[in-house]
């Protein structure tokens, strides 16, 4: 299996910040990696796919880059409703496998 | 735009089978892949298997293989998963997750499903 490994696993920033969080898989993946956004109680909400392209309506401040096995997910300028935790996935091979979360909390 | 609708919340004995589905509206059953995906209160999700886009087989998680069984009613459009020789580690919230006809990435999520295995 490609284990998905992110960091870090907790972060604490202010509104208006920038933030970055890391995704790594075990073997190359292309570019297809996607990541997700969830709030407590609440489905998964997809973000990007492809690692950079936006799903429809999500706001440009999320961004994603990458390939092969490193990859970022980048949020500028946060807003209130953006902590939450997000979670990476890789869809290149079965069994499709998702990073461990990263939790974004208000400082 | 697509939703998915789940079934509701269940509670079944150590040992029991569940079977959970999710009701496609705003689009027909056959544009998608359905995948299902499960996550423990607290954890991060787990893929249980799905559909392949590319030739329409149904693949599973070797985690889940031989215990879980995806099926599809196109007649009412809707997916089926279900789960069997239930156990306390089972006690998860289940999402069917779709994928749109042409692409590989998920797209849509239920609401998800509250399956809870208690003696």
């Amino acid at each position: 299996d490609i284990q998905m490994t992110q960091s870090p696993s907790s972060l604490s920033a202010s509104v208006g910040d920038r933030v970055t969080i890391t995704c790594r898989a075990s073997q190359g993946i292309s570019k297809s990696l996607a990541w997700f956004q969830q709030n407590p109680g609440k489905a998964p909400r997809s973000l990007i796919f492809a690692a950079s392209s936006l799903q429809s309506g999500v706001p440009s401040r999320f961004s994603g880059s990458g390939s092969g096995t490193d990859f970022t997910l980048t949020i500028s300028g946060l807003q209130p409703e953006d902590f939450a935790t997000y979670y990476c996935q890789q869809y290149n091979t079965y069994p499709l496998t998702f990073g461990g979360g990263t939790k974004l909390e208000i400082k | 735009q697509v939703q998915l609708v789940q079934s509701g919340a269940e509670v079944k004995k150590p040992g029991a089978s569940v079977k959970v589905s999710c009701k496609v509206s705003g689009d027909t059953l056959t544009e998608l892949s359905m995948h299902w995906v499960r996550q423990v209160p607290g954890k991060g999700p787990v893929w249980m298997g799905g559909l392949d886009p590319d030739d329409g087989e149904t693949v599973y998680a070797p985690k889940f293989q031989g215990r879980v069984t995806l099926t599809e009613d196109t007649s009412t459009d809707t997916a089926y998963m279900e789960l069997n020789s239930l156990t306390s580690e089972d006690t998860a919230v289940y999402y069917c997750v779709a994928i749109y006809s042409g692409s590989h990435e998920f797209d849509y999520w239920g609401q998800g499903t509250l399956v809870t295995v208690s003696s």
